[in-house]
């Protein structure tokens, strides 16, 4: 069974750009949360989809968005890219119900320069 | 105030040895989850093990057990016989029932475990 595939692996971006990432969760998995580490603020919730639908959002500004493809495929852009959006960007999804645990995608690490 | 305390930055261990990350954690809620996960140097989150807060006994995976305290809200990751391999971020987390269905992990800032031959 596949795990959950992010891509790209490393994307260089300059400041003002926008960036689109790309999450295919496990197969069955209707779930996909996105998630930013940083050196400095550790892992933070970005926000979670569900059946196309955003269910919950982190305290990010409105320059992050995402959305859900009926395939369970996610999406997270960033727009107006600033310096401080270098990070590596997370994705992971999960079976709904009950306490299931995330499965992690290897994230894809976005640099702004 | 942070939700996920994780007081040891970096730990060494012999390999073969065990060793103790610890990890406490802030919630009101009564029905909660806490999670730990292993981040080797190639980025990717490895689910490790889950303790539910109802949950009576220890959670054990394998190598893993997770020494639940719930009065004094810690959740310790124990590693037996440790190995080389084990060398990587370690990092507490806590789902929180006030989320509803809402799924949102609260990390904490990770233990750098650096297992010595």
């Amino acid at each position: 069974k596949a795990g959950v595939t992010q891509t790209p692996r490393y994307l260089i971006k300059t400041r003002g750009q926008q960036v689109t990432l790309s999450c295919s969760p496990i197969s069955g998995h209707r779930s996909v949360s996105w998630y930013q580490q940083t050196p400095g603020q550790g892992l933070q919730f970005l926000f979670e989809y569900f059946s196309e639908t955003q269910r919950n959002k982190g305290n990010f500004p409105g320059r992050f968005s995402g959305r859900q493809f009926s395939n369970s495929r996610s999406e997270m852009n960033v727009s107006t890219l600033e310096l401080g959006d270098s990070a590596l960007y997370l994705c992971a999804s999960r079976v709904t119900g009950g306490q299931a645990e995330a499965f992690f995608g290897q994230g894809t690490r976005l640099t702004v320069v | 105030a942070q939700k996920i305390t994780q007081t040891q930055p970096g730990m060494f261990v012999q390999e073969k040895e065990a060793v103790t990350l610890d990890c406490t954690y802030d919630t009101s809620d009564q029905s909660y989850g806490l999670f730990w996960y292993k981040q080797p140097s190639s980025g990717e989150m490895i689910f490790l093990i889950y303790q539910g807060s109802y949950d009576e006994q220890n959670a054990t995976e394998g190598r893993y057990s997770l020494n639940f305290q719930k009065a004094r809200k810690s959740a310790n990751l124990v590693i037996s016989a440790s190995q080389l391999g084990d060398s990587a971020m370690y990092f507490c987390a806590m789902r929180e029932k006030s989320g509803g269905s809402n799924y949102k992990l609260t990390f904490g800032k990770g233990t750098l475990l650096t297992v010595n031959p």
